[in-house]
Order: structure tokens, then C-alpha cells, then sequence
């Protein structure tokens, strides 16, 4: 299993242009998350998916969104970047029932370094 | 508004001494606890949990304690190894959340296990 892969690793974005993160998990869990980390913090939810067409809010949902057609992907997508969105860009997974998640935790990708300038 | 706060960004422990990583909290619906481990250009791992209804857990050289009435939790490596040097993060989940999805995160502490 390659577990969740993360692209791209590195992108540098100019104020107002618009990207999608890509995210792929192949462990068939039906739990996705998207995170960003700012430097010295911790990591904040952005958005999470329970499921195929099921997304929803997270803690910091503004300037982004979200689409999950199929178990596998979760991208995210910035439509006018703005330099407020310079991050760590993490994605997640997880299996099961809640209490599956709070024994095991979630999988995270190695993340998505962005820039924007 | 921190609700999770790890006090120390850095810890530095002599090899096979114990680290000790400390957690606060003050949310009193936080019903679960996690601690994730970061190495450099990779993303967190989960290492280990605890349910508030407990005051302890291990996994083989990792054990968490949890002091509810101080709000404090604290993650303890024995024997401490050059591996272990990473990022640790503490996460905690409110039961008003209804399932995982909503954890919150310390800001973590780096821990340097010198040879």
C-alpha cells in the first residue's frame, strides 16, 4: 500500500491564481480530512469527507474547497490565493467507526509545502 | 484561543534517559487523546491514545498519562533512542464532535534524543 500520497510536494502561487492539492489514499477508508499547519502551530481542520459526495466544514473552511466523487480522492482546491494561505498542506485518512479512529488515529500524507507571493 | 497547549517547543534527553512530553488542555468536553509523531518532510503518525476514562496507557516504550483534574497529559519514552527524535503532537477530541473528525491540535514540541 502507498498509503496517502500528497501533490504537489512544493508550489509557489502568486496572489489571486488558483491551484488544486491532490489526495489519494489506497486503504479504502472512508474517513478524509484536509489540515494545514502554520509555523509554530498546531494543525487546524479545513474540511473532511465521511464518504463519497459527503464533505463538510472544518475549522478554517474560508478560501477553500472541496469534492470527493470517489473513495480515493480528495482534492482541494484554492480558487484566489491569497498570502494568508502559505502552509503545510495535510491530507488524512481513516477507517471505520469513531472508535477505530481514536485507537489507530488517522494516516496523514507527507504534505504540500505552498507559497504564495 | 489555544484549547491544547504544548508549553515547551524543544526538549533535548541523553539516549536511554526518559523524555517526558507535557500537554495541557481546557476544554473540559475533551473525552480523547492522541499523540502523533512528525518526522521531517513526512506527514504525523499516530503513536498512542487514551479515553478520559483512564489515567494511563502503554505501548511498549510509550506510555501517556492523563491528570483530568489538572487538565494535563504527558507522553513518557523509556528508554529514549536517536529514532525518537521528532516532532511530537498532542490532539485531543471533544465529544460534542460526535466522532474524530474534529480534533485539535498542539502547536508540538521537537524532541532531540542525543547519542
Amino acid at each position: 500500500n502507498a498509503g496517502v500520497t500528497q501533490t504537489p510536494k512544493f508550489r509557489i502561487l502568486k496572489i489571486g491564481q488558483s491551484m488544486t492539492l491532490q489526495c489519494t489514499q489506497d486503504m479504502n477508508h472512508n474517513y478524509m480530512y484536509w489540515y494545514r499547519q502554520d509555523p509554530g502551530m498546531g494543525l487546524k481542520l479545513i474540511y473532511y469527507s465521511v464518504g463519497a459526495g459527503i464533505t463538510d466544514k472544518g475549522e478554517v473552511p474560508n478560501g477553500y474547497n472541496v469534492s470527493r466523487s470517489t473513495t480515493e480522492d480528495f482534492p482541494l482546491r484554492l480558487e484566489l490565493a491569497a498570502p494568508s494561505q502559505t502552509s503545510v498542506y495535510f491530507c488524512a485518512s481513516s477507517s471505520g467507526t469513531s472508535g477505530t479512529i481514536l485507537l489507530r488515529g488517522q494516516y496523514f500524507g507527507p504534505g504540500t509545502r505552498l507559497t504564495v507571493t | 484561543d489555544q484549547q491544547v497547549k504544548q508549553n515547551s517547543p524543544s526538549l533535548s534527553v541523553q539516549e536511554g534517559r526518559i523524555s517526558i512530553l507535557n500537554c495541557d488542555y481546557t476544554n473540559s468536553m475533551f473525552d480523547y487523546f492522541l499523540w502523533y509523531k512528525k518526522y521531517p518532510a513526512e506527514g504525523p503518525t499516530f503513536l498512542i491514545s487514551i479515553s478520559s476514562i483512564k489515567d494511563k496507557n502503554e505501548d511498549g516504550r510509550f506510555t501517556v498519562f492523563l491528570n483530568k483534574s489538572a487538565k494535563h497529559l504527558s507522553l513518557h519514552i523509556v528508554p529514549s533512542q536517536p529514532g525518537d527524535s521528532a516532532v511530537y503532537f498532542c490532539a485531543a477530541r471533544a465529544i460534542s464532535s460526535g466522532s474524530a473528525r474534529q480534533l485539535t491540535f498542539g502547536s508540538g514540541t521537537q524532541l532531540t534524543v542525543l547519542p
